[in-house]
């Protein structure tokens, strides 16, 4: 059964880098089967799709947060991540990672991780 | 970017009531429409995907519909853990974008 989990730092400071990390279990995290995406949501708000890649590495970005973002596969880990660079109190969320399905449906979801960004 | 339009934002029903939310696309996405449900402080839980089809495990009460710009969700009998908030999807192309919530309470 496919289980995703987040983890990284609950605390960011501004003008830092929020670094998370997904792990995979369940299932290959390079296997042609499978999407991972990040998706958030702010307090009491509405959700965002902030990227995705592909088992051939390819990666979608959200392209009002194209220019900080970077998601990439371990696979010796069986894990991927998001980098988002420059943080701001507005990037304050819960984060969420999940796999994708066809068509590109956020399937399995992670309970996410809350992110605060402030000094 | 697409823009997701749910209607209505909230919603009260009874135990046993029919209920349907509605999802309007900026443009034509074809069938490219899924459906969630979220609980308060839980990850959303997929229903429905492709507009139409009911996710393994989601009970048969959820139903989907529409192509093209409107779809709606509905829920042919509520049952007490129905009662939450529902999210709509697009996955036509991206930046995928969801609707802004339609929360379910109790009447």
């Amino acid at each position: 059964q496919l289980q995703l989990q987040e983890s990284g730092p609950g605390l960011v400071k501004p003008s830092e880098t929020l670094s998370l990390t997904c792990t995979v279990s369940g299932a290959s995290i390079s296997s042609r089967n499978y999407y991972w995406g990040w998706i958030r949501q702010p307090p009491g708000k509405g959700l965002e799709w902030i990227g995705s890649i592909y088992f051939s590495g390819s990666t979608y970005y959200n392209p009002s947060l194209k220019s900080r973002v970077t998601i990439s596969v371990d696979p010796s880990k069986n894990q991927f991540s998001l980098k988002l660079s420059s943080v701001t109190a507005a990037d304050t969320a819960v984060y969420y990672c999940a796999d994708i399905i066809n068509p590109d449906a956020f399937d399995i979801w992670g309970q996410g991780t809350m992110v605060t960004v402030s000094s | 970017d697409i823009q997701m339009t749910q209607s209505p934002s909230s919603l009260s029903a009874s135990v046993g009531d029919r209920v349907t939310i509605t999802c309007r696309a900026s443009q034509s996405i074809s069938s490219y429409l899924n459906w969630y449900q979220q609980k308060p402080g839980k990850a959303p839980k997929l229903l429905i995907y492709a507009a139409s089809r009911l996710q393994s495990g989601v009970p048969s009460r959820f139903s989907g519909s529409g192509s093209g710009t409107d779809f709606t969700l509905s829920i042919s009998s509520l049952q007490p853990e129905d009662f939450a908030t529902y999210y709509c999807q697009q996955s036509y192309s991206t930046p995928y974008t969801f609707g802004q919530g339609t929360k379910l309470e109790i009447k």
